[in-house]
């Protein structure tokens, strides 16, 4: 079974620009949720989407918005690019929302 | 808000000696899980604690969850080059249990 898979791998924008990153889950699984890793730090807890329903948001501003469709896919959508979102974008997925998490590749955001 | 913090941030062994990270956070949790980000990859899931004291063993890692529930540790037995990477506890932000919160990761460097 295929893993996790996130688009774009990399990513180079300006700012003020808009970027959408988008996650396919693992075949069954209808939770995801989304990540901001800086370099040298643990992932940071962005959204959570549970059968297309929004089930949980961390403390980011609101240029951080996600969805997820009817297959499970989910994009997540920053407005207003700032240097400081430069990042690795990690997607998760599981099949019961509480238990392990299976990461993607992520998404390598740079912001210049 | 929630915390998690680990200990110590760096760590360089010889191979063959072992190695031992802690987690503490400032609240109770229901569980807590251990994932391991090796150098430009994603985080993998290693294993879930629930019960308090809980002591689980892969081969040669052993993780324990605190009678309190409120730290963990990680200990490999006799480090191998391949134990080299990045080493995260996470624990629920909220009673539902389904988004978590990542330690600031351990990172281990192993010495042939």
């Amino acid at each position: 079974d295929a893993g996790v898979t996130q688009s774009p791998t990399h990513l180079i924008k300006t700012r003020g620009q808009h970027v959408t990153l988008r996650c396919s889950p693992i075949s069954g699984h209808k939770s995801v949720s989304w990540y901001q890793q800086v370099l040298g730090q643990g992932p940071q807890f962005i959204f959570q989407y549970y059968e297309k329903e929004e089930r949980g948001r961390g403390n980011f501003p609101d240029r951080f918005s996600a969805r997820q469709f009817p297959n499970y896919s989910s994009e997540l959508n920053v407005n207003a690019l700032l240097l400081g979102d430069s990042a690795l974008y990690l997607c998760a997925s599981n099949d019961r929302g509480w238990y392990e998490q299976y990461f993607g590749p992520g998404t390598r955001l740079t912001v210049t | 808000g929630q915390q998690v913090m680990q200990i110590p941030q760096y760590q360089h062994v010889q191979e063959g000696e072992d190695f031992t990270t802690y987690c503490n956070s400032s609240t109770t949790l229901s569980n807590i899980q251990w994932y391991k980000q090796r150098p430009g990859g994603h985080p993998v899931f290693l294993i879930q604690l629930v019960k308090s004291g809980e002591v689980k063993k892969q081969k040669r890692l052993t993780f324990q969850f605190g009678e309190a529930k409120k730290n963990s540790s990680l200990h490999i037995t006799a480090t191998q080059t391949t134990d080299v990477g990045t080493y995260f506890c996470a624990g629920p932000r909220d009673n539902y249990g389904q988004n978590f919160v990542f330690g600031p990761g351990t990172r281990l460097s192993v010495l042939p």
